[in-house]
């Protein structure tokens, strides 16, 4: 058990619907990172916040948000969703930046858009 | 865009031998990372090494780097069935706003 913990574990959604993705890191860590993974475009950096502010972006689409409040949980939000959207998203979380810190990832949270 | 090629994209060895698996990447780097994936779950960080290193060792993990050829190995000895798994090189850059970019992972089977 890596300490992050992301819900829901699945989930099956229509085109065109929004779903929020939530993700709690490890007790004591700052910076939390979202990464999609699906079969033709492997492990994709979205997004990166620490402390609730935005640090790094990735391949992140516009219909693609995410925030980090202050009780340092993160939200990706997913919107107008397509069937191209279907993959495993995950959080990760670590102590400091990405530099030189371990980052921890959760088991990842299935989207299925039918 | 992926930072890291891993080579190869499958390897199955029989259980005992060694695993070599190779990944490359194209810009300079503050480290690199190698991660494990068991089939859909989440990925479990092996190991990291600093770009002014060139091996470390964890336990039956060796892992190389070699900037000068942007490459790194890592080398799992007397394989078991358990170590059957993805494995991913990451690369954290050093120009630009730093992220970790994953390859696009080795698949390794173990066979009993």
């Amino acid at each position: 058990d890596s300490g992050v913990t992301q819900t829901p574990k699945h989930l099956i959604t229509a085109t065109g619907q929004r779903v929020t993705l939530r993700c709690s890191p490890r007790s004591g860590d700052l910076s939390v990172y979202w990464y999609q993974q699906s079969l033709d475009q492997g492990l994709q950096f979205l997004i990166q916040y620490y402390n609730g502010e935005e640090r790094a972006k990735g391949n992140i689409l516009e219909r693609f948000s995410a925030q980090q409040f202050p009780d340092l949980h993160s939200e990706l939000n997913l919107s107008s969703l397509e069937l191209g959207d279907s993959a495993l998203y995950f959080c990760a979380s670590s102590v400091g930046q990405v530099v030189g810190n371990t980052i921890y990832f959760g088991e990842g949270s299935w989207l299925t858009v039918v | 865009s992926q930072q890291g090629e891993e080579d190869p994209q499958a390897l199955s060895i029989q259980e005992g031998e060694n695993a070599t698996m190779n990944c490359s990447y194209k810009t300079s780097i503050n480290n690199l990372q190698w991660y494990r994936q068991n089939s859909g779950r989440g990925l479990v960080h092996l190991i990291l090494i600093r770009s002014n290193e060139r091996e470390k060792h964890s336990g039956r993990l060796r892992v190389t780097l070699d900037t000068s050829k942007k490459s790194s190995s890592l080398l799992i000895t007397a394989s078991r069935a358990a170590d059957t798994a993805s494995y991913f090189c990451a690369t954290v850059t050093i120009q630009g706003a730093q992220k970790l970019v994953f390859g696009q992972g080795t698949r390794l089977t173990i066979n009993p």
